[in-house]
């Protein structure tokens, strides 16, 4: 079935390392993808965004990475902080006006 | 973006009972949907709540279950009704705005 995963639940990373958070979806027909951020006791907050017709996007400390050919997706956080600490969701949209979420990867920031 | 409120925060209920649960948007907007976070799970999509007409719901929800209002374009209701443990999750409406969906603080409900 079309769903959209990532590869690992956890990640555990030193303060003021680059995190890389990655996310693997079945759908070739998706063309607007989204991270969120949510934090403990909180709704998922938007990150960044990104349209299948490009395979880069930079914000703020965040860079997202497409590669449709192995529909592979990733969240790159630089420097990250502990304010980073919080549970990662990808999600696609298709051809509809649904968003599919993966399952989540909940980072851990070490001082 | 939007500004979403939802009330309550969280409950604690008697299974049995029923629960409605309020989101209020800043603006107008035409798309809104109420998912369900069962604990330590990604998020699923219960139903689009349209306004003016009745929900469309997800395959394994049902109106019965979790009656929709879409009375206007800045408010909705969810009611979890006839509950039982199964139901304890965190409950989370959002809004579409230029294909990007926004997300409300979540309501956090314990069925015992």
């Amino acid at each position: 079935g079309e769903s959209v995963g990532l590869h690992l639940p956890t990640l555990s990373v030193q303060e003021g390392d680059n995190s890389i958070i990655n996310c693997a979806y079945s759908n070739s027909a998706s063309d607007y993808f989204i991270w969120y951020k949510q934090e403990s006791g909180k709704g998922p907050q938007f990150i960044i965004d990104i349209r299948s017709n490009m395979d880069k996007r930079q914000g703020q400390r965040v860079t997202v990475l497409l590669n449709k050919t192995v529909k592979h997706l990733s969240l790159q956080i630089a420097a990250t902080q502990p304010g980073d600490s919080a549970v990662y969701f990808c999600a696609e949209k298709g051809n509809d006006y649904k968003l599919s979420f993966g399952a989540g990867t909940t980072v851990t920031v070490r001082a | 973006s939007a500004v979403i409120s939802q009330k309550p925060s969280r409950d604690i209920c008697q299974r049995g009972t029923s629960l409605t649960i309020q989101c209020q948007v800043d603006s107008q907007v035409t798309m809104m949907f109420w998912y369900r976070q069962q604990p330590g799970q990604s998020l699923t999509l219960i139903a689009t709540a349209n306004q003016g007409s009745e929900a469309t719901y997800e395959s394994g929800f049902v109106i019965d279950k979790f009656p929709i209002s879409r009375p206007n374009l800045t408010f909705s209701t969810l009611t979890v009704s006839n509950m039982s443990p199964e139901d304890s999750s965190i409950y989370l409406c959002s809004v579409e705005e230029v294909d990007t969906q926004y997300f409300g603080p979540g309501t956090r409900l314990t069925v015992l």
